[in-house]
Order: C-alpha cells, then structure tokens, then sequence
C-alpha cells in the first residue's frame, strides 16, 4: 500500500514565525512531489511542487525534498493568518497521485 | 494556471435519487481526470480514473455501478451518484491533466453532497 504519512497537527505557530510542515512517503518509485493548501469547504490549491532533492523556493515557500530518507517538507516563512488552512502532500510515480491526510496549521495573529 | 470548473458546488438530494456532477476544464483539453472523494478531516481518496473515449478505471472498493463516469469529451468528465444514500454524502473533488505524463493536476472547486 503505498502511503503518504503527514502529522495531523494542528501546528499553532505566531503571526510572522516560520512554519514547518513535514511529510514521509513510502513509494521509492515516485517522481513528484506537491504541496496544496486547503481552506475548509474548498478544494485544494497546488503551493509548490519539487522533483529534486535539495530546496526550492517560491516567495515565501520554501519545499524540501530528500529521497534518500522519503522525506518531503514545507517551509512557509512570515506566516500570516491568511496561512492558516490544511496543508496537504502529495507524490506521483507519474499516473496516480497519493495525497497525505494534510496538517492543520493556525496562525495566531 | 490551468482552470477547471465543477457543477454544482453543492447539492442536497433524497436518498434514493441520482445525482450528476460535472467536470469541465475550460482553457485547455484534458487527456485524463480523476474523481476524488474527501469526508470531514480525511485525506482526499481516488474514486477512478478516466480517460477522454475509454471505460473509467475504478479503485478498489468503489463500486462503477453505483459511480457512473462518463468522459465524453477532452474537457467534460461526468460523475453520476445512482442511488444516492446519506453514507454518499462527501466532497467530490475532480481534477484535471492537461496532457499525458504530466503529474500536475488541476482541481475543480469541489462539490459537497449531502444526501437526506
């Protein structure tokens, strides 16, 4: 079964902190990897995606992948409360996408 | 990026009936669209698979008879909840790629289903 493991949270982080949000995958064979953000009632909106170990950043996000270790992670620096929402991961051996259960973040202003 | 939209947002129907979400993408022609499921706090499942003029390919545990999907076309995907009952009730959520072997897919606005 292949899987996509993420901490449910919620992570609380202050308005203008880093957040970081964190994600295992368990198919060696995947090629891809999102990062969407949710808002409750709405359908995800793709953030970031990387396809490289090493970093990549977009504004203030930051991805981070490292498939030796099946690791994928988020960084969103200045968090603003408008941040807040379920961040879900993903990977893609190039057909199907696996989505993760998505961590909740909250930033208190 | 790329713009897919789904109708209706949201619907309320009596169990028993059927009811038919569309799936359209709108600036550009979707070889393959894929039809999710989500219930409250859980992670989005794929219901199936289908492909512009072929059958839909069904994940395990969800029934094709009772989740008819019907791509006729490059930009219209359908799903048709038959027989509708209050444990169908969800966020259906399609999304959309552009061409084939792009991982990047593009999701509908959602449609929630409440079935009374």
């Amino acid at each position: 079964q292949k899987e996509v493991e993420q901490n449910s949270g919620p992570l609380s982080v202050p308005e203008g902190a880093i957040a970081s949000l964190n994600c295992t995958y368990s198919d060696r064979g995947s090629q891809s990897f999102f990062w969407y953000r949710q808002y409750s009632g709405k359908s995800p909106e793709l953030i970031m995606f990387i396809y490289s170990n090493g970093d990549k950043e977009d504004g203030r996000f930051t991805a981070q992948l490292n498939k030796a270790s099946q690791y994928v992670s988020l960084l969103i620096r200045d968090s603003q409360p408008s941040d807040s929402a379920t961040y879900l991961c993903a990977s893609s051996g190039g057909f199907k996408t696996i989505f993760g259960a998505g961590t909740r973040l909250f930033v208190k202003a | 990026g790329a713009v897919v939209s789904q109708h209706p947002s949201w619907v309320i129907c009596k169990s028993g009936t059927s009811v038919k979400i569309e799936c359209r993408s709108l600036d550009f022609q979707a070889t393959t669209m894929f039809w999710y499921r989500q219930f409250p706090k859980q992670s989005l499942m794929l219901m199936a698979t289908s492909n512009e003029g072929s059958k839909a390919t069904y994940e395990q545990g969800v029934e094709k008879d009772k989740f008819l999907i019907n791509h006729a076309s490059l930009t219209l995907s359908t799903l048709t909840v038959t027989s509708a009952h209050p444990e169908d009730s969800s966020f259906y959520i399609c999304s959309a790629r552009t061409r084939q072997g792009d991982t990047e897919a593009f999701f509908g606005q959602g449609t929630r289903l409440t079935v009374v």
